[in-house]
């Protein structure tokens, strides 16, 4: 069965320091992978996708086959950044998430 | 805005009574999904579907329902609620009902059960 962990609740960085939020998959066939955020009070909103290799208001993420991983990094953390983060991954029906990891970024 | 909407946004029950959650998909969307947000389960898929049809079942209690209608809307049915039951209900739509596509979801509907 497809899972997606993200094992930290909980991650608080000073602002400009970098950012890894750590996400691990387990799917049995090619997998799609999304970064979906949801800042305060507002909806969950589509972040990246790893097929489009785009980076979204400084976030990057690669897919490691090798290690069923699909981290999300920027490499200057802003307090605008402070939020919940989802990764899913989709089985081709629907998207399955992660349990989220709030990121504060600390001024 | 996302286009997707929920109503009501907001719905305070009694344990043991029956409520309706209604989710109106972006224009143009085929596809309706259903999750579940508790403190403590995070985002928990419950039910898609595609066109008016059923198209995949997650972890949804036998004492949940769902259906599309022809107009696309869909509406979520919740029956004998249950403390345990309280939480925030999202609804995304996507264009496709494959998954792969983005999904917009709703500003959700936070159910109290008292």
């Amino acid at each position: 069965a497809q899972r997606v962990t993200q094992p930290e609740k909980l991650l608080s960085v000073f602002k400009g320091a970098p950012v890894e939020l750590k996400c691990n998959y387990s799917y049995s066939g090619s997998p799609e992978l999304f970064w979906y955020v949801q800042y305060s009070r507002q909806r969950l909103q589509l972040l990246l996708r790893h097929i489009s290799r785009e980076s979204i208001k400084g976030f990057t993420a690669d897919l490691n086959k090798g290690e069923t991983s699909f981290h999300l990094k920027k490499p200057f953390a802003q307090e605008e950044d402070s939020a919940m983060y989802y990764c899913a991954l989709s089985d081709g029906n629907k998207l399955v998430f992660g349990a989220g990891t709030i990121l504060r970024v600390k001024s | 805005d996302s286009g997707v909407t929920q109503t009501p946004k907001h719905l305070i029950t009694a344990t043991g009574q029956r409520v309706t959650l209604r989710c109106s998909p972006r224009s143009g969307d085929l596809s309706v999904y259903w999750y579940q947000q508790s403190l403590d389960q995070g985002l928990q898929f419950l039910i898609q579907y595609y066109n008016g049809e059923e198209r995949a079942k997650g972890n949804i209690l036998e004492r949940f329902s769902a259906q599309q209608f022809p107009d696309l809307h869909s509406e979520l049915n919740l029956s004998s609620l249950e403390l345990g039951d309280s939480a925030l209900y999202f609804c995304a739509s996507s264009v496709e009902g494959q998954g792969n596509t983005e999904a917009f979801f709703g500003q959700g509907t936070r159910l109290t059960v008292v």
